[in-house]
């Protein structure tokens, strides 16, 4: 079975700061992917790395895949109150079974 | 807004009773996907439709079921509901079957009293 583990489980930080949040595995998934999630609200897709080793810019968010592709990394720049939200890693073996979610990060910006 | 739609939003019933939650997929999308989502568990799958047919199952309850109908829109059914099945249930979808992004709705809160 493949689990998703995410650290710290819940961060709180002033507006300004910088992040980041860590998604690891011990096995290997095809395709890694990050959402945030609002209360109330499903979650919302914010990037897929494919490639180990791939680093994907989304304005003030980085995300990087590892060389291995067993684990992930979200870094934000300069964090806003717009940020807070549950950030959650997922990912799916070679076949696209099984979507695996990790437990998530829960992320508090305050103003 | 993802395109996905789920109905009802809010749901509260009793112990022992079923429910039918329904989601209507993204435009396009042959894909469903089905979760839970509580407090002390997190996201878990539940089960994935492509197409019309099951392609892959995660923790789902043998009370649980779903399908997918011919227009891709599917449903869950849960029976002989039990107080620990109040949580949020989503339904994504995706283009394809495998490794494509999922699309979110926006939830089914059931509460079970």
């Amino acid at each position: 079975t493949q689990l998703l583990e995410q650290s710290p489980q819940f961060l709180s930080i002033q507006e300004g700061e910088n992040l980041t949040v860590y998604c690891n595995s011990s096995s290997v998934f095809s395709s890694l992917q990050w959402y945030r999630q609002e209360p109330g609200e499903g979650p919302v897709l914010l990037v897929t790395v494919v490639t180990g080793g791939e680093v994907k810019k989304l304005k003030r968010l980085t995300f990087q895949f590892g060389d291995a592709r067993k684990d992930s990394s979200l870094h934000i720049t300069a964090a806003q109150p717009g940020d807070t939200g549950l950030y959650l890693c997922a990912g799916s073996n070679n076949y696209g079974q099984n979507f695996v979610f990790g437990p998530g990060t829960r992320l508090s910006v305050l103003p | 807004d993802s395109g996905v739609t789920q109905t009802p939003k809010h749901l509260i019933t009793a112990t022992g009773q079923r429910v039918t939650l329904r989601c209507s997929p993204r435009s396009g999308d042959l894909s469903v996907y089905w979760y839970q989502q509580s407090l002390d568990q997190g996201l878990q799958f539940l089960i994935q439709y492509y197409n019309g047919e099951e392609r892959a199952k995660g923790n789902i309850l043998e009370r649980f079921s779903a399908q997918q109908f011919p227009d891709l829109h599917s449903e869950l059914n849960l029976s002989s509901l039990e107080l620990g099945d109040s949580a949020l249930y989503f339904c994504a979808s995706a283009s394809e079957y495998s490794n494509q992004p999922q699309h979110f709705g926006d939830g089914t809160r059931l509460s079970i009293l």
